[in-house]
């Protein structure tokens, strides 16, 4: 069964611009999950969608919007990029949203902000 | 706020010997831990999981262990091998799907 896709891989944007991440989950997973990754960071929490809805949030500003559709595919939009928006953007999909829902991850996103 | 730490940024051992990777955390609502694997241009991948309810959890080479007095867990991994170099990444929950991560700790099992 496929993976965790992310697409683009790599993504290169300048300042101000607007860039729209999409992950598709694994095949029958609702809860789909979206996380930064900076170096020194670690992974940071963006939010987490599940049947469409938003369930959770993480501390980033307005900035940082997303989306899920009724496929379950989600979408990550971040506009007015800043340099300090350079990051790898990683999506987990999960089957369901429990605490014990083991999360899949893609091989994420490669934003670079010049 | 970085309620999940892992102050090691990196972890050297010998192939065979023991590897123990840190993390400790602030948060007690956090009941439910785990330990992601990462190799470079892949995406985090799960190894292993303890709940708040046990202070140890093992399979195969891998066993985590949880002090929650200490808000403290750790991996170990015995007999380290090479094929284990990659970056680990501590997590915790307790409210429904969402993790919060550690900063990561790069372990390299030198031959």
């Amino acid at each position: 069964k496929a993976g965790v896709t992310q697409t683009p891989r790599y993504l290169i944007k300048t300042r101000g611009q607007q860039v729209t991440l999409s992950c598709s989950p694994i095949s029958g997973h609702r809860s789909v999950s979206w996380y930064q990754q900076t170096p020194g960071q670690g992974l940071q929490f963006l939010f987490e969608y599940f049947s469409e809805t938003q369930r959770n949030k993480g501390n980033f500003p307005g900035r940082f919007s997303g989306r899920q559709f009724s496929n379950s595919r989600s979408e990550m939009n971040v506009s007015t990029l800043e340099l300090g928006d350079s990051a790898l953007y990683l999506c987990a999909s999960s089957l369901v949203q429990t605490r014990t829902a083991e999360a899949f991850f893609g091989q994420g996103t490669r934003l670079t902000v010049v | 706020d970085q309620q999940v730490k892992q102050n090691s940024p990196s972890l050297s051992v010998q192939e065979g010997r023991i590897s123990i990777l840190n993390c400790d955390y602030t948060n007690s609502m956090f009941d439910y831990f785990l330990w992601y694997k990462k190799y470079p241009a892949e995406g985090p991948t799960f190894l292993i999981s303890i709940s708040s309810i046990k202070d140890k959890n093992e399979d195969g080479r891998f066993t985590v262990f949880l002090n929650k007095s200490a808000k403290h867990l750790s991996l170990h991994i015995v007999p380290s091998q090479p094929g284990d170099s990659a970056v680990y990444f501590c997590a915790a929950r307790y409210n429904n799907n969402d993790m919060r991560f550690g900063a990561g700790t790069r372990l390299t099992v030198k031959p």
